[in-house]
């Protein structure tokens, strides 16, 4: 069981290059989240999605969007790559058991993204 | 806004020692409260959470955590670390009026030297 996969694991990019993140999670899922790492910030939400065909805006969304076309994968774009955006990025799901639930988050293992 | 931190960023111990992790949050309405743990090069796993019940909850590993209500808490402890609990430390809190987001506090650095 893969659980949460996270595709690639290492990028280097130029300012100004695009890109998009891949998540795929095998646990029939609802919920998915895209989360950025930075040293002594914990994890921060950029965008998420409560079911396919739906995203919303995290705490840090400006400069990437995010597509759910599948409920098993959830994107995450770079339209144009700032060195701000250097990071880890991590992916994770849930499952739904309501509008509040007690359900943890479930942790792909990360995408080193560098910005050069 | 909600938010939650972690009042220690960088923690060393020796084997054996005993280790608490100080968490608190923002809010004082319903929560639900968990401890992730970070080791190095890996994803975040979950050591234990609590949404009800016994404020003490006791988690993998030989963890267990406090929620003190009155104080907005949930300090994570353990009575004898090991070499292999060296890692990242993270406290979130799923806050009611937030529906199913997590906010992260910043993370504790623990460093059990052999």
């Amino acid at each position: 069981n893969a659980g949460v996969t996270q595709t690639p694991k290492f990028r280097v990019l130029k300012t100004g290059q695009s890109m998009t993140l891949l998540c795929a999670q095998d646990m029939n899922h609802e919920y998915m989240y895209w989360y950025r790492q930075d040293p002594g910030m914990g994890l921060r939400l950029i965008h998420y999605s409560v079911g396919e065909g739906t995203t919303a805006k995290g705490e840090v969304p400006d400069g990437y969007n995010v597509s759910r076309l599948k409920k098993q994968n959830f994107l995450l774009g770079l339209e144009s790559a700032a060195p701000s955006q250097t990071s880890v990025y991590f992916c994770a799901s849930s499952y739904y058991t309501g509008a509040y639930s007690n359900q943890p988050q479930h942790f792909g293992d990360g995408t080193r993204l560098s910005i050069l | 806004a909600q938010s939650v931190s972690q009042h220690n960023h960088h923690v060393i111990l020796s084997e054996a020692a005993s280790l608490e992790l100080g968490c608190n949050y923002s809010y004082g309405g319903t929560v639900n409260l968990f401890w992730y743990v970070q080791y190095p090069g890996q994803h975040l796993q979950l050591l234990l959470k609590y949404f009800s019940g016994d404020p003490l909850v006791k988690g993998i590993k030989g963890f267990e955590a406090e929620f003190i209500k009155s104080k907005f808490s949930f300090n994570l402890r353990k009575p004898s670390v090991q070499w292999s609990d060296t890692a990242e430390y993270f406290c979130a809190v799923n806050f009611k009026a937030a529906g199913n987001k997590l906010t992260f506090g910043g993370g504790t650095r623990v460093l059990v030297k052999p």
